[in-house]
């Protein structure tokens, strides 16, 4: 098992573009979600999905949005990049309907937006 | 939203010292988790617990539920232990709905 992946691994970018990045998972998990991690700020929740077709916001969703058209597949995107964007952003996983979820991380993506 | 508040930020400490890190969080909780980052960015998920303690190897993890506390504890710290130690818990109490995070502690074991 692969467990959780991310692609790409690095990225820059320039303000106003925009990219998508994905996050795979073979562990057959139904709930995934995006993290960004800042300095000083710790991880802080982007958006969510509790199933293939459902995506919810969490604590800082603006300037992105995400899709999950495949149960093992989460995608955020990014349609106009900004410098605030620079960052590192984790996708994790877990497993649904029995609680509490420990959560499967990937390996994280470094975005740079200049 | 959930709080949550971590301490201390940093600690160094020598090899073979008994280590303590401190976790508060704001709302009641299905569980808590402990994270540990290492230099390189990956994150692993040490312990989730709901009540009680657990223990794997020389990490022991503790919770309160009353009092909303949780701490970890590292028995005999090596330098290999050195890394980032993060509290999380569901972001509104729950559980699906994504976790909300310390800042960590960032831990350095010398020899």
């Amino acid at each position: 098992n692969a467990g959780v992946t991310q692609t790409p691994k690095f990225r820059v970018l320039k303000t106003g573009q925009s990219m998508t990045l994905l996050c795979a998972q073979d562990m057959n998990h139904e709930y995934m979600y995006w993290y960004r991690q800042d300095p000083g700020m710790g991880l802080r929740l982007i958006h969510y999905s509790v199933g293939e077709g459902t995506t919810a916001k969490g604590e800082v969703p603006d300037g992105y949005n995400v899709s999950r058209l495949k149960k093992q597949n989460f995608l955020l995107g990014l349609e106009s990049a900004a410098p605030s964007q620079t960052s590192v952003y984790f996708c994790a996983s877990s497993y649904s309907w029995r609680g509490p979820y420990e959560q499967y991380f990937g390996p994280g993506t470094r975005l740079t937006v200049t | 939203k959930n709080e949550v508040e971590q301490s201390p930020q940093n600690l160094t400490a020598q090899e073979g010292e008994f280590i303590t890190i401190n976790c508060s969080y704001s709302v009641g909780i299905s569980a808590l988790h402990w994270l540990q980052q290492h230099p390189g960015g990956g994150i692993v998920s040490l312990f989730m617990l709901s009540s009680g303690k657990k223990k794997h190897g020389r990490l022991i993890a503790t919770i309160n539920i009353q009092e909303k506390h949780s701490s970890l504890h590292i028995t005999a710290s090596h330098p290999r232990d050195s890394a980032v130690y993060i509290c999380a818990v569901p972001y509104s109490g729950g559980g699906a709905d994504g976790l909300t995070f310390g800042k960590g502690t960032h831990l350095i074991i010398q020899p």
